[in-house]
């Protein structure tokens, strides 16, 4: 069973640089939700998805975007990565509202030099 | 809004003793869901235990016990018998009944360290 899968596990960027992060689950979920882990501060939510086709801002927005095309699949962008986007990043998935429960991915390492 | 305190920043035991993690949380709801993750060095993300406001049961899973008390709106976590293996971030998160779309509102953590 695999989950939530993130890819990939590390990236390293250069200021400046655009990349996506993929985030799949394979449980037919209809919530998907984008955190960053930064040392002290816990996590955050960045994005979040409700189902297929709709996304909305969480608590750390800014300089990130999202899309949720496909009911699996929760994409991550950063346009023109900033070293303050250096952080540990999670997707999760919760199959409906009265769940209540998330499912994580193993996570993304990314550096921004 | 939500919060969620995790006033521990890092706790060092020895092995075999016991140890309590504290959080506390904050909502406006009467109805809402409590959480506690765990964070072992590999990185991932493992959960605990689920708690509704409905039900103030303590409870027990081996070695692990959660007391939750809504008149001091905590949600404590105790390892008795503490091992090397429980070493690990722990997080308290916090979901409310809106929905829950929103995920969950998650505390700093708990750095734990069991020192052999």
């Amino acid at each position: 069973n695999a989950g939530v899968t993130q890819t990939p596990k590390f990236r390293v960027l250069k200021t400046g640089q655009s990349m996506t992060l993929l985030c799949a689950q394979d449980m037919n979920h209809e919530y998907m939700y984008w955190y960053r882990q930064d040392p002290g501060m816990g996590l955050r939510l960045i994005h979040y998805s409700v189902g297929e086709g709709t996304t909305a801002k969480g608590e750390v927005p800014d300089g990130y975007n999202v899309s949720r095309l496909k009911k699996q699949n929760f994409l991550l962008g950063l346009e023109s990565a900033a070293p303050s986007q250096t952080s540990v990043y999670f997707c999760a998935s919760m199959r409906a509202a009265y769940s209540k429960k998330l499912f994580f991915g193993s996570g993304t390492q990314l550096s921004v030099l | 809004a939500q919060k969620v305190t995790q006033a521990q920043t890092e706790i060092s035991v020895v092995e075999k003793e016991d140890v309590t993690l504290d959080c506390v949380y904050e909502t406006r709801d009467t109805t809402y869901y409590l959480f506690w993750y765990k964070q072992p060095p590999s990185g991932e993300l493992v959960f605990l235990i689920r708690r509704n406001s409905f039900d103030e049961q303590n409870e027990i899973s081996g070695r692990y016990s959660w007391n939750f008390q809504k008149s001091t709106s905590s949600f404590n976590f105790t390892i008795t018998a503490s091992q090397v293996v429980d070493s690990a971030v722990y997080f308290c998160a916090l979901s409310d009944s809106g929905g829950g779309a929103d995920g969950l509102t998650f505390g700093k953590g708990t750095h734990l360290i069991i020192q052999p």
